[in-house]
């Protein structure tokens, strides 16, 4: 069965410190793997997304992302969070196209001063 | 190039009225899917139609909701007799035909928050 769990509700860092932020996934076909970050009230943007080639995903705002196969991981990391980067997260998988993506839960994340 | 427009933002209903979300895709999308995202919950699929065509609507409750894509004009996802489990915020998204380049499979509208009284 297709799923995704994000084992963390809500994470609260420090502004300038580090943030990783877990994805683990099932999917019985070659997965299509996303990040979305959501502001209150707003719709869900694209962090990044995996498919093929390199395991280790750049995407905007300063995040990126490693693919590792063995464990069924997708974890986003930042190396320095800023303030404005407080805002629900979510991880998905799925196909490319054509077919419904799967959601985790989501990781609420709290930066303060 | 406007993006996934969804309206109303936000829609009041009280207990026993009809609900109509709209979805204009993106220009160009012909495919479009619907996700409801509960309080504390992540985005749960409810149904993925083609124009005038619903393709899985696996994710549909039986009764109450319907979806459509008409030749002409939005989406639709409609939910009569609502009650008040129904409050919840309903995304739509869309993706264009799969043989056409995309950098970014689905598109998300920014959502209507639907309050049921």
């Amino acid at each position: 069965a297709q799923s995704v769990t994000q084992p963390d509700i809500h994470i609260t860092v420090s502004e300038g410190a580090s943030l990783e932020l877990r994805c683990n996934y099932s999917y019985g076909a070659t997965p299509y793997l996303f990040w979305y970050v959501q502001s209150p009230g707003q719709g869900l943007q694209l962090l990044l997304k995996y498919f093929s080639g390199d395991t280790l995903v750049q995407g905007i705002k300063g995040f990126e992302a490693e693919f590792k196969r063995s464990q069924s991981s997708f974890n986003l990391r930042k190396p320095s969070v800023h303030w404005s980067d407080a805002a629900e997260y979510f991880c998905a998988v799925g196909a490319w196209t054509g077919n419904q993506f799967y959601f985790g839960t989501g990781t609420s994340l709290t930066v303060i001063p | 190039n406007a993006g996934v427009m969804q309206n109303p933002r936000h829609l009041v209903r009280r207990r026993g009225q009809e609900a109509r979300l709209r979805c204009s895709p993106m220009k160009g999308h012909s495919h479009v899917y619907w996700y409801r995202q509960l309080p504390e919950e992540g985005l749960k699929f409810m149904v993925y139609l083609q124009k005038e065509n619903i393709i899985d609507e696996s994710g549909m409750p039986k009764e109450r909701f319907s979806a459509e894509f008409p030749k002409e004009g939005p989406s639709i996802l409609r939910i009569q007799q609502v009650v008040r489990g129904d409050s919840a915020a309903y995304f739509c998204a869309s993706s264009p035909p799969e043989t056409a380049d995309s950098n970014q499979p689905q598109h998300f509208g920014d959502g209507t928050r639907l309050s049921i009284l």
